[in-house]
């Protein structure tokens, strides 16, 4: 069965800091894994996108790691910041227009 | 913002009430969809609009109806829902409806059935 789990469900950390959320998962075949960030009370935002040749992507202070081998990816947040408060969903391709969502990482970021 | 809209943003109805949200993309986008999102449970993917045409509708109770008149908007039509239907409705578009192409998301319908 085709299943992606994310952890921590949540996590608090101080401003400033660096964090790293996993996401492991089953999905098979693999195309493209995607994280996206969700602030309260708005749709969610892609951050990155990774295929299977891709075990590493950027996007300023976030850095998304691909094994593909082991079927997982982290996602490392840099220097937090109170804006990086949001939930992070983790989303795997089987292919084609399919698409399957992880339950998502609650990061709450304090001064 | 990211170019997709809905309204209402809050919608509070009884069971045999009927309702529409309504969504619209200013991207030029040729998929349209509609998500459902609850507490501590994935997104689950409702209906795919394809160039106007519906092309998967993931066993969605009836009681939810969508439609989509043109490339630019798509509603969900809702009649005699349950009180199990209170969620986090959400709006995407994309260029084309494939896997590879980011969905860009509306600020979703936070909608309460009594």
């Amino acid at each position: 069965k085709n299943q992606v789990e994310q952890s921590p469900q949540s996590l608090i950390i101080l401003e400033g800091k660096n964090c790293t959320l996993q996401c492991n998962y089953t999905v098979s075949p693999f195309s493209n894994l995607r994280w996206y960030k969700q602030d309260t009370g708005r749709g969610p935002v892609s951050l990155t996108i990774m295929t299977f040749s891709e075990n590493t992507k950027s996007n300023g202070r976030y850095t998304a790691t691909l094994d593909a081998d082991t079927k997982q990816s982290s996602l490392h947040i840099t220097a937090s910041q109170l804006s990086d408060s949001a939930s992070y969903i983790c989303v795997v391709s089987p292919g084609k227009d399919k698409l399957i969502f992880g339950t998502g990482t609650r990061l709450q970021v304090f001064p | 913002e990211t170019g997709v809209t809905q309204t209402p943003r809050h919608l509070v109805m009884g069971m045999t009430n009927k309702k529409s949200l309504k969504c619209e993309q200013h991207l030029g986008h040729n998929a349209m969809y509609w998500y459902k999102q609850s507490a501590k449970k994935p997104l689950e993917l409702m209906f795919v609009y394809s160039l106007e045409e519906r092309v998967e509708n993931n066993s969605v109770p009836s009681r939810f109806s969508p439609e989509c008149p043109n490339s630019s908007h798509l509603f969900l039509h809702l009649h005699t829902l349950q009180p199990e239907d209170s969620a986090l409705y959400l709006c995407a578009s994309s260029q084309s409806w494939t896997s590879r192409e980011t969905q860009y998301f509306g600020p979703g319908t936070r909608l309460l059935v009594l």
